[in-house]
């Protein structure tokens, strides 16, 4: 059974602190994983992976993959409090881009 | 504009009821998806398209239909034998091809049952 999991389920973090989110996968054919970002409704595309140990950078967001671990982790430097948002993990599991998503993993910005 | 939209943002449901949520499209995107979310909870696949006049069930069909008689459209109706069908509905689409994968999705409507 295809699986993907994230951690911590949600963390709390003052301004300015650096947070590391996980992203753990098995699926039987992997292809790529894609985190995406939602604030209260629709979620945005954030990054594809496709390839292990290249990183993908966005500002202050970076992502990078693990496929003999099989696992994921997202980077927020400098956090803001419009960094809050649950950031969501999915690993596409057959070739017409059904998407299993994790759980979420919310992340909660204090100023 | 380019972009996805669902209607309505809210929708009541009365015991028994069918109702049915609308997604539009004008991205020209081949693919299309239906997914519910629940509090704490990913979000997990109810129905897909590819091209019009097919689609597929996800992991949670049951209480659900759709119908994709054009490209741009994939409504979705949650009928009376949906149990417990208060969630958070997203449709997303895609283009077919190597990019299909990425995903985008429309802003949401938010069932609750009265």
């Amino acid at each position: 059974e295809d699986k993907v999991v994230q951690s911590p389920l949600s963390l709390v973090v003052h301004e300015g602190d650096t947070v590391t989110l996980n992203c753990s996968y098995e699926v039987t054919n992997f292809r790529s994983l894609l985190w995406y970002k939602q604030e209260k409704k629709a979620p945005t595309f954030l990054f594809m992976l496709t390839s292990s140990g290249i990183e993908k950078k966005s500002g202050r967001l970076s992502s990078i993959l693990d496929k003999k671990e099989l696992f994921s982790i997202l980077n927020i430097t400098a956090t803001q409090t419009g960094d809050s948002a649950v950031y969501l993990c999915a690993v596409p599991t057959d070739s017409w881009g059904k998407l299993q998503f994790g759980a979420g993993t919310q992340v909660v910005v204090t100023p | 504009d380019g972009g996805i939209t669902q209607s309505p943002k809210y929708l009541f449901r009365k015991e028994g009821q069918n109702v049915t949520l609308s997604c539009e499209q004008n991205l020209n995107h081949d693919a299309m998806y239906w997914y519910r979310q629940d509090p704490g909870q990913g979000l997990r696949l109810i129905y897909y398209s590819q091209i019009v006049n097919d689609f597929q069930k996800g992991d949670i069909a049951e209480g659900y239909s759709v119908s994709r008689e054009k490209k741009e459209s994939f409504p979705l109706t949650v009928t009376s034998a949906q149990k417990n069908p208060t969630a958070f509905y997203l449709c997303a689409s895609s283009i077919s091809g190597t990019k299909k994968e990425t995903q985008y999705f429309g802003p949401g409507t938010r069932l609750l049952v009265l």
